[in-house]
């Protein structure tokens, strides 16, 4: 079935540093959703990404879509310790209806 | 305007009894997902509903579990005879379709089996 890997597992990031997490497929891709979760909390939707090279910004958020829509990624500027939590990709693959999440990257922010 | 609600959110059960977890997903969404989450760990998932079609139960754990969607609203998640490793949170998520949608998380029930 179709896998969704998210790299790194862990992130310990000090505070006002910046850092990426990717999310690959070996299938191409429909769209990527990216949600967030903090620690005791459900998962929050964040954005979606549709076309081949997209780029979206949410303030010091940075998300982008693979050209080939196999890859994604998340960069954070300026790390707050706001940021803590598990972010997570969920993607449908072309063709499919399903939405699969990857393992998620655990970010903790050192102050 | 009202979330997708999960009840009960606590639920400490003896092993071997049977537990009923139930989802109420935001009105007019004809997707619904649930989820399993342990501790630190990621989503995984159990089965999904999308509107009158049959649905994918291909990561039910074991024929222990089971789900059902009446009237494409409300649904149920079962788990006969538990065990300890059930002991998770149990998440559920709705959207408005399959495709492109967002999904809306409830809050999940968190099941203790002793």
């Amino acid at each position: 079935g179709q896998q969704v890997m998210q790299i790194p597992q862990y992130q310990h990031v000090q505070e006002g540093e910046d850092f990426t997490t990717y999310c690959n497929s070996s299938t191409t891709l429909s769209n990527i959703q990216w949600y967030k979760q903090r620690p005791g909390g459900h998962p929050v939707f964040l954005i979606q990404l549709v076309k081949s090279g997209e780029v979206k910004k949410q303030k010091r958020l940075t998300f982008q879509f693979g050209e080939a829509k196999k890859n994604s990624s998340l960069h954070i500027t300026a790390t707050q310790t706001t940021d803590v939590g598990t972010y997570f990709c969920a993607a449908i693959k072309a063709a499919g209806n399903k939405l699969t999440f990857g393992g998620g990257t655990r970010v903790l922010v050192k102050p | 305007g009202a979330g997708v609600s999960q009840s009960p959110s606590n639920k400490v059960t003896e092993k071997g009894k049977d537990v009923e977890l139930r989802c109420d997903p935001i009105s007019g969404h004809t997707a619904l997902y649930w989820y399993r989450q342990s501790l630190g760990q990621g989503l995984e998932f159990l089965i999904y509903f999308q509107g009158n079609s049959a649905p994918d139960k291909s990561g039910l754990p074991s024929d222990r579990f089971s789900a059902e969607r009446t009237g494409g609203s409300v649904s149920t998640l079962t788990i006969q005879r538990t065990q300890q490793e059930d002991s998770a949170v149990y998440l559920c998520a709705s959207s408005y379709s399959s495709y492109n949608s967002p999904l809306h998380f409830g809050n999940g029930t968190r099941l203790t089996v002793t």
